[in-house]
């Protein structure tokens, strides 16, 4: 089956250094979603991204699709204590489908 | 709007009781989610549903039954739990009209099976 991959699994940072998260998928997607969740809370949608090679921006956030739709990167610049998460790539694997599989996350700590 | 609740919030069971979650969306959604999530692996699709009266297998089905009989309502059924399914449960809903298939999540139950 589908499988989706993210790395780093954990990243400690320094406040105001650059973040960036891998997302692999064994798959092409359709489209992709970055999520955050705070520790202790519920993932939160962040963004969609549909078009291969598409790359959006949300103030600090740059977010990336792969022209073969089968990665993503989402990478965080002068990072913040607020940015301490986890975050969450999905997609599924077939348009038109809603069966989302999720990424194995990547664990972000912010060192003030 | 509430968005997305869920019921208990917290809940320990011992190995082959049996339990119901409730998942409750006051947004008009088509489509909601079960999910589990574990550590490291991040959340995995138990079953999941695209309309009222209707649900479909996702990627870890075994042990848990759903059902989708009000359109704001998805309720997940554990008949035998095991301490495999202790975990953290998300529910989540999103809107079929959207291009953009935003999932809005609950807050969560955890499980902690005996």
């Amino acid at each position: 089956g589908q499988q989706v991959m993210q790395i780093p699994q954990y990243q400690h940072v320094q406040e105001g250094e650059d973040f960036t998260t891998y997302c692999n998928s064994s798959t092409t997607l359709s489209n992709i979603q970055w999520y955050k969740q705070r520790p202790g809370g519920h993932p939160v949608f962040l963004i969609q991204l549909v078009k291969s090679g598409e790359v959006k921006k949300q103030k600090r956030l740059t977010f990336q699709f792969g022209e073969a739709k089968k990665n993503s990167s989402l990478h965080i610049t002068a990072t913040q204590t607020t940015d301490v998460g986890t975050y969450f790539c999905a997609g599924p694997p077939t348009s038109g489908t809603y069966k989302y599989i999720f990424g194995t996350g990547t664990r972000l700590k912010v060192l003030a | 709007n509430a968005g997305v609740t869920q019921t208990p919030k917290f809940r320990v069971l011992k190995t082959g009781q049996s339990m119901t979650l409730l998942c409750a969306q006051d947004m008009n959604h088509e489509y909601m989610y079960w999910y589990r999530q574990d550590p490291g692996m991040g959340l995995r699709l138990i079953h999941y549903s695209v309309g009222e009266g209707t649900t479909a297998k996702g990627e870890v089905p075994d042990g848990y039954n759903v059902s989708r009989l009000k359109k704001q309502n998805f309720l997940l059924g554990l008949e035998s739990a095991a301490p495999s399914q202790t975990s953290v449960y998300f529910c989540a809903s999103s809107y079929s009209g959207q291009a953009t298939k935003t999932q809005y999540f609950g807050p969560g139950t955890r499980l902690l099976v005996l």
